[in-house]
């Protein structure tokens, strides 16, 4: 399996632009999780996904974010508009669903740069 | 509610050295516990995991024993090489929750 897969890698965008993240679980998995990492909060989670349903959006900052997944293979994470202090890195997770584990697999984030 | 807490870094270590990070939980019911590492410019990747007590997780030269009775998890190895340089972050994941709780992290260098 390729793992989870996101891109862009790298983003580098200015203050007031729209930005998208985008990721795509491992096949098969029922969970997908959207991270963001700083120095200062560490890991922090935003919003996890249930077969393409949220669950919980407790952690999205604020209502510039947005996150979607219409279907079971495909997520966006969106910051409209982008502000510098969003800088951090992205980081998209998945795991299977019950019975499989509670392991999450981990993408290779998107580094995000706001100036 | 469920948390972990794990020592504060960072770490340096001259190779060859011995290693424990330290790993407390507080957790309703019987957890999941991981280690996972990060390593520079890199997402995080499963080091390993235990799943009940007096379970024993073990990858790569890690170890790590889920101590119900302590509530720890403490990451141990016996001999570190420059390679294992990164942060390790200690994690569970609880019966009735569908996240996962993650400490701070801990970054370990090792220096040859």
């Amino acid at each position: 399996d390729a793992g989870v897969i996101q891109s862009p890698r790298h983003e580098v965008t200015e203050m007031g632009q729209e930005v998208t993240l985008r990721c795509k679980p491992i096949s098969g998995h029922d969970y997908l999780f959207w991270y963001r990492q700083t120095m200062m909060r560490g890991l922090e989670l935003l919003i996890y996904f249930n077969n393409n349903v949220p669950i919980d959006d407790s952690g999205m900052p604020e209502d510039r974010f947005s996150a979607k997944m219409p279907n079971a293979s495909f997520s966006t994470l969106k910051i409209q508009p982008s502000e510098p202090r969003d800088s951090a890195v992205y980081f998209c997770a998945s795991r299977p669903g019950a019975g499989g584990g509670y392991e999450q697999y981990f993408g290779p984030g998107t580094r995000l740069t706001v100036t | 509610g469920d948390s972990v807490t794990q020592m504060e870094g960072p770490v340096t270590l001259s190779e060859e050295a011995c290693l424990t990070i330290n790993c407390t939980y507080t957790a309703t019911g019987y957890p999941s516990l991981f280690w996972y590492v990060q390593y520079p410019g890199e997402g995080l990747q499963l080091l390993l995991k235990a799943t009940k007590a007096d379970d024993k997780g073990s990858n790569k030269g890690f170890e790590a024993t889920y101590r119900k009775e302590t509530t720890s998890f403490h990451l141990e190895k016996g001999s570190v090489q420059v390679s294992d340089s990164a942060v390790y972050f200690c994690a569970l994941s609880a019966e009735n929750n569908n996240d996962m709780r993650f400490g701070a992290g801990t970054r370990l260098t090792v220096k040859p």
